[in-house]
């Protein structure tokens, strides 16, 4: 069975802190998105990679960076954690595929910044 | 940019009733349209992908429709369950992209 796998579900961090989340792919995809999701505002894209160390900005990248040196990993970087940037964060992956198929997400990280 | 909206954010409905929920898009070059659920405090997991030259797909209770030239796709579920309290959700794929609406959260009451 296909997978998207974030390394943690649950991660209590501080203020200040750097903080990497990890999401590895076994689908063989082309293509890996970081999205957060929040109360009221729903999914929003953070940044999305399209092949290895390539990457382009969502709609909300500031405050975060990404790391893609294999392709089947995608890691979402917090340099400096703030409160606000405690949220669900949710990995996923597709194929450069124009729409044959779709999108597959991972179990989600559960971020809280004190 | 792709607006997506579904309406209304929460609803509940008697088990056995059939489910409809709509959502609606902006911008009709799209090349999918898929639909999700989320229980709370999971990931999503993909229910039905609908690609731009389908009208519609069936994977046993469920039923989606896609209809781009109006911009709306529709999510039928059929004699609903309490297992199928959730919160769901439609996605529009472009461009490498997708675009969520903010969800339908459904409570199926026995």
């Amino acid at each position: 069975d296909v997978k998207v796998t974030q390394s943690s579900r649950y991660l209590v961090k501080r203020t200040g802190e750097k903080v990497f989340l990890e999401c590895v792919q076994d689908m063989d995809h082309e293509n890996m998105f970081w999205y957060r999701q929040d109360p009221g505002l729903g999914l929003r894209l953070i940044y999305f990679s399209y092949d290895v160390k390539m990457k382009e900005k969502g709609d909300i990248p500031e405050g975060y960076s990404v790391s893609r040196e294999k392709k089947e990993r995608f890691s979402l970087i917090l340099e400096s954690a703030s409160t606000n940037q405690t949220s669900m964060y949710l990995c996923a992956s597709s194929l450069w595929d124009r729409g044959q198929y779709g999108y597959t997400f991972g179990s989600g990280t559960r971020l809280t910044v004190v | 940019k792709q607006e997506v909206t579904q309406i209304p954010a929460a609803l509940s409905v008697p088990e056995g009733e059939n489910l409809v929920l709509n959502c609606s898009f902006t911008d009709s070059a799209i090349y999918n349209l898929q639909w999700f659920r989320q229980d709370p405090g999971k990931g999503l997991t993909s229910l039905l992908l609908i690609q731009s030259s389908q009208r519609e797909q069936t994977s046993g209770r469920l039923n989606a429709s896609l209809d781009k030239s109006s911009g709306r796709s529709t999510l039928y579920i059929a004699a609903s369950q309490p297992g199928d309290s959730a919160t769901y959700l439609c996605a529009v794929g472009g461009n490498n992209r997708l675009a969520f609406g903010k969800g339908n959260q459904v409570v199926v009451i026995p």
